[in-house]
């Protein structure tokens, strides 16, 4: 089946210790996303990219950064994690055509010690 | 800013039909309506979306008024494992962007 797979489920990192979370997809789709959610509350967009043309949201921490070397693979880079960076990170993709729904993947919860 | 507004809770009996409301007064003639729901610690999964007329799959019911400015949700018999927060989202004009609202939690008791 195609799907939006996220790797690893979870990731324990320490605090200043850069890490990178990885997204892959098979849905062949030109927009993927990157989204934090904290405990009990809503995911909230980081930033995603068409093709290649990366789309920051404007209060994302510079932190936060991304790599999309081609159309499948997505990277999520934290530079220095913090106590707060800890979260769920979801990746979701969605086609360029109506009605645009986005799939999303299981999700990587990070926890920084 | 979410576009949309969900009452924060819901309970419903198992068995009995969810209806789930929702409020985007502010949507445009060409944007869809979508709900997700995100079940503990998993991925939001897509349940349904619509436009203008009222929609039907294999998981739910989406109706959508006349005006477009509210929608509801429903699922005709719901389950224990209908529990979850559930999303009514509209995509961000002109954008690939959506963003999500706060949701409402539904929880079906036995």
């Amino acid at each position: 089946d195609a799907m939006v797979i996220q790797n690893p489920r979870y990731q324990v990192t320490q605090f200043g210790k850069p890490v990178t979370l990885s997204c892959s997809q098979t849905l062949n789709h030109n927009v993927m996303y990157w989204y934090q959610q904290k405990s009990s509350q809503a995911p909230k967009l980081l930033f995603h990219y068409y093709d290649k043309d990366f789309n920051n949201e404007a209060d994302t921490p510079d932190n936060f950064q991304s790599r999309r070397p081609n159309t499948s693979f997505c990277f999520l880079d934290i530079r220095s994690p913090g106590l707060g960076d800890a979260a769920m990170y979801l990746c979701a993709t969605s086609s360029v055509v109506p009605p645009y729904e986005q799939y999303f993947g299981p999700g990587t919860r990070l926890t920084v010690t | 800013d979410a576009k949309t507004t969900q009452p924060p809770s819901m309970d419903c009996a198992e068995g009995r039909a969810a209806n789930l409301p929702c409020n985007h007064s502010t949507i445009s003639g060409n944007e869809y309506v979508y709900w997700y729901r995100q079940i503990h610690s998993q991925g939001p999964q897509y349940i349904i979306h619509g436009l203008k007329n009222n929609e039907t799959n294999e998981m739910a019911s989406l109706i959508i008024t006349e005006d477009r400015k509210s929608s509801t949700l429903i699922l005709p018999h719901a389950t224990l494992r209908d529990t979850a927060v559930y999303y009514c989202i509209v995509r961000v004009r002109n954008t690939d962007k959506l963003i999500f609202g706060t949701g409402t939690r539904l929880q079906v008791f036995p």
